[in-house]
Order: structure tokens, then sequence, then C-alpha cells
């Protein structure tokens, strides 16, 4: 089964400063697709990035971007110009590209990673 | 465009009552639907998911049940809660033969157990 992990339960970042988050995940499949989620203390989970595992460039969302590492299982997300709105959960999650129906479209969460911004 | 409504938003709960989350979605057809909880500063764990009218998987053994009786309609039930049912639920949809579009999630419903 694959598996996600966040090794960062928390960060903090200056006011207009970059954060990097880290996320690592264990699978056996050649393709995939990796997504970011931003859950802020309202607890609606909004969509950051995603990432199909077949491309090589990374994916970037204005001032989000990520750095995929297939051959690492590495999926980072890179906040730039951080802004105090950026304050939130993240969620690193994994998503296979094969298998049945919906149970193929079944997302797998890290525990997440806390980012404070600082004004 | 498409939305998802779940409700009600915060729901307090004596142990052994019944309960019933309910999940609607608008603007798309056959969605694959999930229902997610998440512990306090824990991640998402996967509970039920959907991809019919009818047709529920199973991801952990507890005292939850799911059903779809209408094609975006998604309700979560127990017979009896327990303390451990506590926690934030959050409904998802997706859409069928997804590719790489990701889920989209409701607003959640926050249960305390007393």
């Amino acid at each position: 089964a694959q598996t996600v992990t966040q090794s960062q339960p928390e960060m903090s970042v200056q006011e207009a400063e970059t954060v990097t988050l880290s996320c690592t995940y264990d699978t056996s499949e050649s393709d995939y697709y990796l997504f970011w989620y931003k859950q802020p203390p309202s607890r609606q989970m909004i969509l950051v990035i995603r990432q199909e595992a077949y491309k090589q460039q990374n994916a970037t969302e204005n001032r989000f971007s990520v750095n995929f590492q297939k051959a690492a299982k590495s999926f980072s997300l890179k906040i730039s110009d951080s802004q105090l709105g950026d304050a939130a959960m993240y969620f690193c999650a994994y998503r296979s590209a094969w298998g049945t129906q919906g149970g193929s479209e079944k997302l797998v969460f890290g525990k997440g990673t806390k980012l404070t911004v600082n004004p | 465009s498409q939305t998802i409504h779940q409700w009600p938003a915060t729901l307090v709960q004596p142990v052994g009552s019944p309960l019933s989350l309910e999940c609607t979605v608008e603007g798309t057809s056959n969605p694959n639907l999930y229902w997610y909880r998440q512990a306090a500063g824990r991640g998402l764990q996967l509970l039920f998911y959907s991809v019919g009218i009818g047709q529920i998987s199973s991801e952990v053994p507890q005292n939850l049940s799911a059903s779809r009786p209408q094609d975006r309609q998604f309700i979560l039930s127990s017979k009896k809660l327990l303390l451990s049912d506590s926690g934030f639920y959050l409904c998802a949809w997706s859409v069928y033969g997804s590719g790489n579009q990701p889920q989209h999630f409701g607003d959640g419903t926050r249960l305390s157990i007393l």
C-alpha cells in the first residue's frame, strides 16, 4: 500500500519570504498523481497544486511550485513571497493512476504540516 | 459550476445516539463520492467511497455506514455513536474516471460526542 510522509509537523516563515514543505511517498507504481491541499482554520480543503508522475516538468501555480523528484519519491512544495493568508495546514496526497474505478481514485494523505506566517 | 454541500456544519451528540450526515453535489453527474474523517491534529482517513448509486466500499471497519440513495447524495450514518467517533468529517467528490482531476471537498462537519 502507498504511504505519504510529511516529516515537518510545523513550519514557520516570515511574511514575504520563501518556505519549502517536504513530502515523500512510497509506491511501487510508475503512474500516479500527487497533490498539495491547504486547510486554513476554516477547515475547508483547498487544492493548491497537482503533479502528474509522467511529467518531468515541475508544476507551478502563481507563488506555489513543486520540486518533484520521481526517483527519490519526493514532492516538496515551495511557497514564494509568503502571505499571511498562506497560514494553514498543508497536506500532501497521492493517488494511483491504475486500479478499480473509484478505488484507484482514493487519495492517500500525509499527516500534514502546520504553516505559520509571521508578520 | 459544480458545488458540494455538506451539513450540518457542527453537531454535538451523546454517546449511543444515532448519526446522519448528508452530502450533496450539484452540477455534475455520476461523481465518485467519498467520506473522510480527520481526527484532531491528524491527516485524513478515508472511510467510504462510492462509484455509483447503491455502490459503497468501506475502507475502515467501524460502527459507521454509508449510503448513496441518489446519484449525487451521500449519507454517513451510525446507529450508536462512540466517543471515538468524534472528529471532523469531510465529504468529497471527483469526476468519474477522473485522471489527474482532484477531489473537491465540502466544508466539513465537526462532530463532538459527549
